[in-house]
């Protein structure tokens, strides 16, 4: 069972180009979210998307932008990175049912150099 | 604001028992969850209270009292495959989770 799978693993980005973290679900679950986690702060929501062709802004939503055209993938992208969006990337997903119980699993991630 | 404290980094000896303290100040309240992060991997889930009271899971325990914005994770019998990051995170009034730094739990034989 895969679960959730992100690409790439890691990559060094030169500040000012443009890149796109793929992640790839196969749960079938609704919801499905972007974090970013730096050392010393929690998690933080970058975007989420609520079900298929809607999304949402979360805490620190400036610099990237997102899409969910079909339940299974929801890709992250940095239109022109700058060093302060070197961060470990983390997509999840929860099958929300609104009661608030909903679980989220957490891909491998992805760790983002921006130079 | 909406605010997670959770103390940074603890000590504890294998087979020993340790309770990593989590308090909250948050929009509304929805539940409250614990991970478990391994260093360098995924955050996995580990438990969920929404009502107060102690939820127990093998080795592991959670506790919740919602008056005081206060949560609780106890593992008993620390093994050393127990050192990793716990991370505390609470679900708000937007069914949003907020989540705590995290407390690093280092293990010694």
């Amino acid at each position: 069972t895969a679960g959730i799978t992100q690409a790439p693993t890691s990559q060094i980005l030169a500040a000012g180009r443009s890149m796109t973290l793929r992640c790839t679900q196969d749960m079938r679950h609704n919801a499905m979210y972007w974090y970013r986690q730096d050392l010393g702060l929690g998690l933080r929501l970058i975007h989420y998307s609520n079900t298929a062709g809607t999304t949402g802004k979360g805490e620190v939503p400036d610099g990237y932008s997102v899409s969910r055209a079909n339940t299974d993938d929801f890709p992250l992208t940095l239109a022109s990175a700058v060093p302060s969006q070197t961060s470990v990337y983390f997509c999840a997903s929860s099958d929300s049912s609104g009661t608030g119980q909903d679980e989220q699993f957490f891909g491998p991630g992805t760790r983002l150099t921006v130079l | 604001g909406q605010n997670i404290d959770q103390p940074t980094e603890m000590t504890a000896t294998e087979g020993a028992i340790v309770q990593i303290n989590c308090t909250y100040q948050t929009s509304g309240f929805n539940g409250l969850f614990w991970y478990q992060q391994h260093a360098g991997e995924a955050p996995t889930f580990l438990s969920y209270n929404v009502l107060d009271g102690l939820e127990e899971k093998g080795r592991f325990s959670s506790f919740l009292s919602r008056s005081k914005g206060y949560s609780y994770l106890l593992l008993k019998e620390l093994q050393m495959k127990d050192s990793a990051s716990y991370l505390c995170a609470v679900m708000d009034s937007n069914y949003q989770l907020i989540w705590g730094a995290g407390t690093k739990l280092i293990i010694k034989p």
